[in-house]
C-alpha cells in the first residue's frame, strides 16, 4: 500500500478560474476527510465521506467548493471561482472503520491563487 | 464548539534538553486525543495517541497522557535530538471522526 495519494501537488491559477483536487486513499478505508491548512495555522475540517456519502460539511465550505467520492473510491475537491482567499494546502486524509481510527494524511495539494 | 489550544512557539532548545508543548482542550464527551508531527516538506505524520482518559500514548521517546480533570494532553520528550525539529500538532477527534487541531507548535533543536 502506498498511502494516500493527492494530485496535482501544487496548482497556480488566476482569480475566478476553477480548479479541481484529486485524493486517492489507502484502499479499504472507508472514510475520506478533507482539510484547508493556511500557513501557520493547523488544518480546518472541511467535509467527510463514509464510502460514497458526504456525511458533514463545515461552515468553511461556502457554495463555491463542492466535493465527490464516486464508488467510495478516491474523491475530488472542486473550487469554483477561485478567490485570493482559496490560497492554501488542501489535504486529504483515510481512515478505516467505525468508530474511526487515526487518520492518515497525503501530501497536499497547494494552491496559490493570483 | 470543541477546540484545541496549543502553546505557541517556536520553542528553541538545545540537543539533549527535556521537552514540553502544552496543549488543553474543550469537547463534549470523550474525544481521542492525538498529537501529530509535520517535518520541513513532508506531510502530517500521527505521532502517537491516546482514547481515554489516563492513557499514555508514546512513540520514538515521545509521550503524552490524556488527563481529563485538567483537560490536558501534554507531549513530552526527556532528550531531543536535532532531527526532532518539526512543527507539532495537537488535535482531537470528534464522535464523526474528523480532526480538530491546535495551531501548532514549531520547534527548533540545536546542536
Amino acid at each position: 500500500d502506498t498511502g494516500v495519494s493527492q494530485n496535482p501537488r501544487h496548482k497556480i491559477t488566476k482569480r475566478g478560474q476553477n480548479v479541481t483536487f484529486r485524493c486517492d486513499p489507502i484502499s479499504e478505508h472507508n472514510r475520506l476527510y478533507w482539510y484547508r491548512q493556511t500557513l501557520g495555522q493547523g488544518p480546518e475540517f472541511l467535509t467527510y465521506f463514509q464510502n460514497e456519502a458526504q456525511l458533514e460539511k463545515s461552515r468553511l465550505l461556502s457554495d463555491r467548493f463542492s466535493a465527490e467520492r464516486p464508488k467510495g473510491s478516491f474523491s475530488t475537491l472542486e473550487i469554483q471561482r477561485t478567490e485570493q482567499g482559496d490560497s492554501a494546502m488542501y489535504l486529504c486524509a483515510s481512515s478505516l472503520g467505525d468508530p474511526p481510527s487515526e487518520q492518515y494524511f497525503g501530501p497536499g495539494t497547494r494552491l496559490t491563487v493570483t | 464548539g470543541d477546540s484545541v489550544t496549543q502553546m505557541e512557539g517556536p520553542v528553541t532548545l538545545s540537543e539533549e534538553a527535556f521537552l514540553t508543548i502544552n496543549c488543553t482542550y474543550t469537547a463534549t464527551g470523550y474525544p481521542s486525543l492525538f498529537w501529530y508531527v509535520q517535518y520541513p516538506g513532508e506531510g502530517l505524520q500521527l505521532l502517537l495517541k491516546a482514547t481515554k482518559a489516563d492513557d499514555k500514548g508514546s512513540n520514538k521517546g515521545f509521550e503524552a497522557t490524556y488527563r481529563k480533570e485538567t483537560t490536558s494532553f501534554h507531549l513530552e520528550k526527556g532528550s531531543v535530538q536535532v532531527s526532532d525539529s518539526a512543527v507539532y500538532f495537537c488535535a482531537l477527534s470528534s464522535n464523526t471522526g474528523k480532526l480538530i487541531f491546535g495551531q501548532g507548535t514549531t520547534l527548533q533543536v540545536k546542536p
